[in-house]
């Protein structure tokens, strides 16, 4: 069936370097890549997305990329600070269909100071 | 802006108790989705919605019920509550449309007993 596969399950990282997450996904009709932050106690929150027609989108510090050859994104998130310590989820989805998500496992992120 | 609200955020029941998750969005949302957190298998999908009166399951609807009378409501329902079913629980909504993100509410963490 349609799976998406993340890693690391943990990373840690010194404040300031830069953090990548890998998502690697199988349903080749997967045309949407969001990906959501889960702080502690909250629901998960959009922080970037991107559609299979673009290969890197940037938003400040984030950035995604995108190889639909190997099915495979991931995202990048430069200058990491204190606040960017969370859960990270990869997702893939059609634009076309039921609109369901297939989501990955999470990725939790420490931003040491 | 109230966005999504999922009540009650906790809850703690016994085996073979019927428990009901309520969710309200304000933003006249077309989907309307309900997950379950669990660690190691990221977000899984029990339910999902359509559209008032129109609900179809997702990837672990076993042992839940849904409806949606109302654009604004999707409750889910565990008729009999086993211990397998403690979790946390998202609610999400997603408009019709490209892209189709979809917003997560605070979630509703249920412990049975």
């Amino acid at each position: 069936g349609e799976n998406v596969e993340q890693h690391p399950s943990t990373l840690s990282v010194q404040e300031g370097d830069s953090a990548v997450i890998k998502c690697t996904y199988s349903d080749s009709a997967s045309n949407y890549f969001p990906w959501y932050k889960q702080e502690l106690g909250k629901g998960p929150q959009l922080i970037i997305d991107i559609r299979s027609n673009v290969g890197e989108k940037k938003d400040q510090r984030i950035a995604v990329t995108l190889n639909k050859t190997a099915k495979h994104f991931s995202l990048h998130i430069t200058e990491t600070q204190p606040e960017d310590s969370a859960v990270y989820f990869c997702a893939a989805s059609s634009l076309s269909g039921t609109y369901k998500y297939i989501f990955g496992t999470g990725t939790r992120l420490k931003v040491l100071a | 802006d109230a966005g999504i609200t999922q009540s009650p955020r906790y809850k703690i029941t016994e085996t073979g108790r019927q428990v009901t998750l309520m969710c309200h969005q304000t933003w006249s949302h077309s989907y309307m989705f309900w997950y379950r957190q669990d660690l190691g298998h990221g977000l899984r999908l029990i339910y999902y919605s359509a559209a008032a009166d129109i609900t179809d399951k997702g990837e672990v609807p076993d042992g839940y019920v849904v409806s949606r009378s109302k654009t604004e409501n999707f409750p889910l329902t565990l008729e009999s509550a086993t211990r397998s079913q403690t979790s946390v629980y998202f609610c999400a909504s997603s408009d019709q449309g490209t892209p189709n993100t979809i917003y997560f509410g605070e979630g509703s963490w249920l412990t049975v007993v």
